[in-house]
């Protein structure tokens, strides 16, 4: 089974910050990594597909890399609705989530 | 505009079974791969099953190694209606399961989800 190791798992920052969260697999899966966001209350929501694609409808602050085994969240300039928790996917295998990383306020 | 509206969640005993149903309707439901995904009270997002759709090897299935054995994903294309069935539940499995629609036949990434039944697993 492929492990994934997401960090940090929780963040505090402020409105405008520079935010990055990684996402480590146990095995080489190439580009096979989503990442989503999820708030309270409603249903998760797809950023980021294949690693770098930005899924439509995502606002471009948002931005993904990476391939093989480490990949890579940023969130450029850190807005209002952007405090939610992030998870990572792999599917590569049978998909699997990273633990989460929940961005709060700081 | 793709609908997913899941049904059967319950308060069921440890060792019970349980049925839920996903009404699938906005998209041709047969050539997309499709997902049980659960969220247990205060901890993360778990996959726990999936489907393939038609020209990804169709309905070919897959499960997480915590619901192998006991869980079943199954579809009716007539109805475009995706199940799952749950035997031997274990208080672990409690949960808020969520259909999920894949953007592709196979599994690849998650693009559209329910809005989550409860399953309950106590005495």
């Amino acid at each position: 089974d492929i492990q994934m190791t997401q960090s940090p798992s929780s963040l505090s920052a402020s409105v405008g910050d520079r935010v990055t969260i990684t996402c480590r697999t146990s095995q080489s899966i190439s580009t096979y990594l989503n990442w989503y966001q999820h708030k309270p209350g409603k249903a998760p929501k797809l950023l980021i597909y294949g690693a770098s694609s930005l899924q439509s409808g995502v606002p471009s602050r948002f931005s993904g890399s990476g391939s093989g085994t480490d990949f890579t969240l940023t969130i450029s300039s850190l807005q209002p609705e952007d405090f939610a928790t992030y998870y990572c996917q792999q599917s590569y295998t049978t998909p699997r989530f990273g633990g989460g990383t929940k961005v709060e306020i700081k | 505009e793709v609908q997913l509206l899941e049904s059967g969640g319950d308060l069921v005993q440890p060792g019970g079974s349980l049925r839920l149903s996903c009404a699938a309707s906005g998209f041709t439901f047969s050539t997309y791969g499709m997902s049980w995904v659960r969220q247990a009270p205060g901890k993360g997002l778990e996959w726990v099953s999936g489907i393939r759709g038609s020209g990804g090897s169709g309905d070919r299935t897959f499960y997480a190694d915590s619901v192998k054995g006991r869980f079943t994903v199954s579809r009716d294309h007539s109805k475009t209606t995706l199940f799952l069935q749950m035997n031997s539940l274990r208080a672990e499995d409690t949960a808020i399961y969520y259909c999920t629609k894949d953007v592709a036949s196979t599994l690849t990434a998650i693009d559209y989800w329910g809005q989550g039944t409860l399953v309950t697993v106590s005495s």
